[in-house]
């Protein structure tokens, strides 16, 4: 079945405490992203990654790290997570690299809690 | 100004009845556009794309686009208490897509 997963889908961790929520695909797809959504403001983007080795800065990337070292895989790092990482995180991915096409697919969600 | 504008809600429609939900984005540039629904604690899932000025139709869904306006609308018809969620529109920018913060559909039966 082709997917997004993501690992774990809840977590509530103290601050301070690094941190890694891992994000996988079986598509073979080029473009994958991270959001956090929040009440009151949406999906907002905190990184993303056009193919193997190359990522970028979305809207929101303070307290937060990537890498791509493996086209399927693109964990966020959280070294050293605070209360207002507090968020619903989405990993997402598309199939060309270059562009966002129309078919973005999400995985699950990530439930993360910052005491 | 926001880049994506949409009304939060909720929008309260009986079942049955057709739900019209309204987007705003800034960039004149813009070419593609999608409305995704998300129930709560769910993730988002592509519903509808559009690129051209017009209307697209996929079954009881319609999208309209007016790139003169930069409105993007979404109409349900025959609105099921199963529509119920959030509806988020999205634009296609440099390299990302940008959501609005959505509009919550309640469709009471």
């Amino acid at each position: 079945e082709a997917q997004v997963t993501q690992n774990p889908r809840y977590l509530i961790t103290v601050t301070g405490k690094k941190l890694t929520v891992t994000c996988s695909q079986n598509m073979n797809h080029e473009y994958m992203s991270w959001y956090r959504q929040d009440p009151g403001l949406g999906l907002r983007q905190i990184y993303y990654s056009m193919n193997v080795e190359v990522t970028d800065k979305g809207d929101v990337p303070e307290g937060y790290k990537v890498s791509r070292k493996e086209k399927r895989n693109f964990p966020l790092i959280l070294e050293s997570p605070s209360p207002n990482q507090t968020s619903l995180y989405f990993c997402a991915s598309s199939p060309q690299s270059g562009l966002v096409t129309d078919t973005q697919y999400f995985g699950p969600g990530t439930r993360l809690t910052v005491l | 100004q926001k880049e994506v504008e949409q009304n939060s809600g909720p929008l309260s429609v009986p079942e049955g009845a057709i739900a019209s939900l309204n987007c705003t984005y800034s960039d004149r540039g813009s070419q593609s556009f999608f409305w995704y629904r998300q129930y709560s604690g769910k993730s988002p899932e592509l519903i509808m794309s559009i690129y051209s000025n017009g209307d697209k139709e996929d079954g009881r869904f319609t999208a309209q686009l007016n790139k003169a306006s930069q409105y993007v609308s979404l109409l349900i018809r025959d609105s099921q208490p199963s529509d119920s969620a959030t509806y988020l529109c999205a634009v296609l920018g440099f390299q990302k897509l940008v959501f609005g913060t959505g509009t919550r559909l309640l469709v009471s039966p």
